[in-house]
């Protein structure tokens, strides 16, 4: 079974401030997906990294997927009070195969 | 992106009667969705995948019997909690992919269900 290792669980920091979120596994996944939920509404797609050593950015995220695609990291620069949820990543086994998600990570950003 | 649309976003019952939830691709045609349950400060646990005209595939541990998943069209498919008890009163979230690369699915806005 494929596990996907968030870290950290919980982050509270300053507007801002910059920080990074990591997702690690043992294992190779064909594709990795970073997902952002908000209490009681679904994940949001944010972004989706398919080749090792990708980097995507999206405004002030940038996320990374590992040369070995076994891990990957979401990148905030200059945190904002919106972007406070619960960061999920989630990696694929295969094109064809489900999703496996990680524990995530409460984000909180202070004003 | 794509829409799923989830109904309904909350619900109480009482114990022993069933709930429906309906989970709906909005603006495209989903051949596969996905149930997901999630408990509080957790996250997701696939329960089950739906196939459109075929029976769903149920993760282990998971009773088919009590939840009941059918997807009888391209755009529609529902999630039955039968003989509810409190114990299944949790977050119910689920989601569709737009092309056959079924990794990148997107989200309905979740069910809350209370079981009283």
């Amino acid at each position: 079974t494929q596990l996907l290792e968030q870290s950290p669980q919980f982050l509270s920091i300053q507007e801002g401030e910059n920080l990074t979120v990591y997702c690690n596994s043992s294992s190779v996944f064909s594709s990795l997906q970073w997902y952002r939920q908000e209490p009681g509404e679904g994940p949001v797609l944010l972004v989706t990294v398919v080749t090792g050593g990708e980097v995507k950015k999206l405004k002030r995220l940038t996320f990374q997927f590992g040369d070995a695609r076994k891990d990957s990291s979401l990148h905030i620069t200059a945190a904002q009070p919106g972007d406070t949820g619960l960061y999920l990543c989630a990696g694929a086994e295969g094109s064809q195969g489900n999703l496996i998600f990680g524990k995530g990570t409460k984000l909180s950003v202070k004003p | 992106g794509a829409v799923v649309s989830q109904h309904p976003s909350r619900v109480i019952c009482k114990s022993g009667t069933s709930v429906k939830i309906e989970c709906r691709s909005l603006d495209f045609q989903a051949t596969t969705m996905f149930w997901y349950r999630q408990f509080p400060k957790q996250s997701l646990m696939l329960m089950a995948t739906s196939n459109e005209g075929s029976k769903a595939t149920y993760e282990q541990g998971v009773e088919k019997d009590k939840f009941l998943i059918n997807h009888a069209s391209l755009t529609l498919s529902t999630l039955t909690v039968t003989s509810a008890h409190p114990e299944d009163s949790s977050f119910y979230i689920c989601s569709a992919s737009v092309s056959r690369w079924r990794a990148e699915a997107f989200f309905g806005q979740g069910t809350r269900l209370t079981v009283v």
